[in-house]
């Protein structure tokens, strides 16, 4: 079984600031590992996933991603984020074997940048 | 746009009563994944198919069934349905197999309203 903890439900930050939003998870098998971002309305879209490799992963507008098997963190960042960034945000897991990949998604990070 | 479409839209109706909600995945992909999005529950797995065949079952109640059509398109169906049934519901679809990862690119959701 897997679970995932966002650590924090509301984040509030000024336009142009940088910001990290946490995720750490909980597995007895590898995973991979997913940033989802949904704006007002709308569906999930993919921001950036780790699947192997390079700890340090990039994604779309801006956001990265850095994995720490270790400490079993998957923490998002973005060194100076924009009104547009407002948004909540999901990290999930899925098994990276099997046949049943289904996620399992934390419950959510909003994030709110102030002008 | 991620190339996952989701009908209807918007759907409102009574308890007791049944809905399909229709999903058609990505050209190429053979899996279909439903989710299920509360303000209580988060987002949470319901079912998985793969080129027709359940794959995977999360918390899908015995009132909802789902089935994967020889085009591959998908459709939910919610029967009986109670005030807590009211969601949005995500459909979304990968490319499965070998050599896949299945990165999972979710339609714009149906939202369910019971009343």
């Amino acid at each position: 079984a897997q679970s995932v903890t966002q650590l924090d439900s509301q984040v509030p930050v000024f336009e142009e600031a940088p910001v990290e939003l946490r995720c750490n998870y909980s597995s007895s098998v590898s995973v991979y590992l997913f940033w989802y971002v949904q704006y007002p309305n709308q569906g999930l879209q993919l921001l950036l996933k780790y699947l192997s490799g390079s700890t340090l992963v990039k994604g779309i507008n801006g956001f990265e991603a850095e994995f720490n098997k270790s400490q079993t963190s998957f923490h998002l960042r973005k060194p100076s984020v924009h009104i547009s960034d407002t948004a909540e945000y999901f990290c999930a897991v899925s098994s990276s074997s099997g046949s049943a990949r289904q996620l399992t998604f934390g419950s959510g990070t909003q994030l709110t940048v102030l002008p | 746009d991620s190339g996952v479409t989701q009908t209807p839209k918007h759907l409102i109706t009574a308890t007791g009563q049944r809905v399909t909600l229709r999903c058609s995945p990505r050209s190429g992909d053979l899996s279909v994944y439903w989710y299920q999005q509360s303000l209580d529950q988060g987002l949470q797995f319901l079912i998985q198919y793969y080129n027709g065949e359940e794959r995977a079952k999360g918390n899908i109640l015995e009132r909802f069934s789902a089935q994967q059509f020889p085009d591959l398109h998908s459709e939910l169906n919610l029967s009986s349905l109670e005030l807590g049934d009211s969601a949005l519901y995500f459909c979304a679809s990968s490319a499965s197999g070998a050599g896949y990862t299945d990165t999972q690119y979710f339609g714009p959701g149906t939202r369910l309203t019971v009343l």
